[in-house]
Order: structure tokens, then C-alpha cells, then sequence
């Protein structure tokens, strides 16, 4: 299965600046998708990113907010923007790719703002 | 999408078999039943994945009946490196385009 390469591992941003994650996959993907997950909590997917095309986000989730960009087929970035300490959770992206191995993720990036 | 209800949490000893059960009464015909596994700061990692009756990997194996309402993971003999969080996912078929997380179920192994 694919390997997914994702940074920062963690930062510590003020609020009202702006953090952009990267990930970067060791094979050609379709599709790719950002999710956000609180500490102890269930995993919210934030976007689905399609190289060539706007991403789609979910609901409760804006451009303006998460934008994302998708170059390639092997890379992806989420920038969290003009953050607040509400935003302070865990970021991880993920791709899929066909066959029965499902989706891998990302590490993940643990973003605390203050 | 199918919701799927699992356990909150779950505690076992080294060495037993571990059992965990997800209610997914809405599953669709196409949809596929996904267990995945997360280790504190690490994203999710792909188990196992089934369509109907048994599958088995050299991890787990998922027990699906025929009315594939529910599953069971099943996990032989469990380790302390299997503490973790496990999802149980449907809808993760060539035709989905996405995941969606339910609440998960954290087993605790003690020694």
C-alpha cells in the first residue's frame, strides 16, 4: 500500500496566523482527503481533493477556511487559516487506492494555536 | 451512509481473544464492512475488509452473518501493542468516495 509522508508532525501557531500541512505520497493517487480529529475524538473528514479540480468539503467546512491545494497526483496541502484556539486539533490526510487495502493516512499534524 | 454503533471501550487480558462487535443496520448492498486500527499519534491503519461470512488476514478475522446488519473483529490472542482505537466502517467499496469515522472503540490489553 501506498506511503503517505505528512509535515509538520506538530506546531504551535498563534492565532490569527495561518499553518500549511503538507502530504506527500510515494505513488499516484486519485483522490486524496483531509480530516480533523480532536484529541480522544472520532476522525471528521474536512475535504476530498481531487488533482485538477476544487476540492469538496463537508459540511460545517469553507474554502476560505481550509483551502487546498492538489498539484499532483502525489501531493497535497492543507492550509488552516487565520486560526483560533479552537482550531488547535490533530490534521491528518489520507489517499485511497484501488485494490483491498482501503485508505492509508497520514501520521498526522498536532496543531496547538494560542 | 450506513451508521455504524460500536463499544466505547473494551478491556482484555494478554493472551484472550478480543471480540468487537459494530451494528450497521442500514448497510447497503453495495457497501463493504472496514475495520480500521490508530495508535496514539499515528493516523488509521487498514485491518480488514468484508463483504459477507468470514475473512481472515494474518491479523484479524471479521465475521459478517447473512443479514450483514452487524460484524465481529476478531482478534487471536491479543498483545499490549494491540491496545489502539478500532473503527468499524461501511461503505468503503470501489464506489464510495470517502470515509466517515464513528466513535470507535478503544481496547485497553492489560498484562
Amino acid at each position: 500500500s501506498a506511503v503517505i509522508s505528512q509535515k509538520p508532525s506538530r506546531d504551535i501557531c498563534q492565532r490569527g496566523t495561518s499553518l500549511t500541512i503538507q502530504c506527500q505520497v510515494d505513488s499516484q493517487v486519485t483522490m486524496m482527503f483531509w480530516y480533523r480529529q480532536q484529541p480522544g475524538q472520532s476522525l471528521t473528514l474536512i475535504a476530498t481533493a481531487n488533482q485538477g479540480s476544487e476540492a469538496t468539503y463537508e459540511s460545517g467546512f469553507v474554502i476560505d477556511k481550509f483551502p487546498i491545494s492538489r498539484p499532483n497526483l502525489t501531493f497535497s496541502t492543507l492550509t488552516v487559516s487565520n486560526m483560533s484556539p479552537e482550531d488547535s486539533s490533530i490534521y491528518l490526510c489520507s489517499s485511497r487506492e484501488p485494490g483491498p487495502y482501503g485508505y492509508t493516512f497520514g501520521s498526522g499534524t498536532r496543531l496547538t494555536v494560542v | 451512509l450506513a451508521k455504524t454503533t460500536q463499544p466505547i471501550s473494551m478491556d482484555s487480558y494478554e493472551g484472550q481473544e478480543v471480540n468487537i462487535t459494530c451494528s450497521h443496520n442500514n448497510i447497503a448492498t453495495n457497501d463493504y464492512i472496514t475495520w480500521y486500527q490508530q495508535f496514539p499519534s499515528q493516523g488509521p491503519r487498514f485491518i480488514i475488509q468484508g463483504y459477507k461470512t468470514k475473512v481472515t488476514n494474518e491479523v484479524a478475522s471479521l465475521f459478517i452473518p447473512a443479514d450483514r446488519k452487524s460484524s465481529t473483529l476478531s482478534l487471536p490472542r491479543v498483545s499490549l501493542s494491540d491496545t489502539a482505537v478500532y473503527y468499524c466502517l461501511v461503505g468503503d467499496n470501489p464506489g464510495a468516495n470517502n470515509l466517515f469515522f464513528g466513535t470507535g472503540t478503544r481496547l485497553t490489553v492489560i498484562p
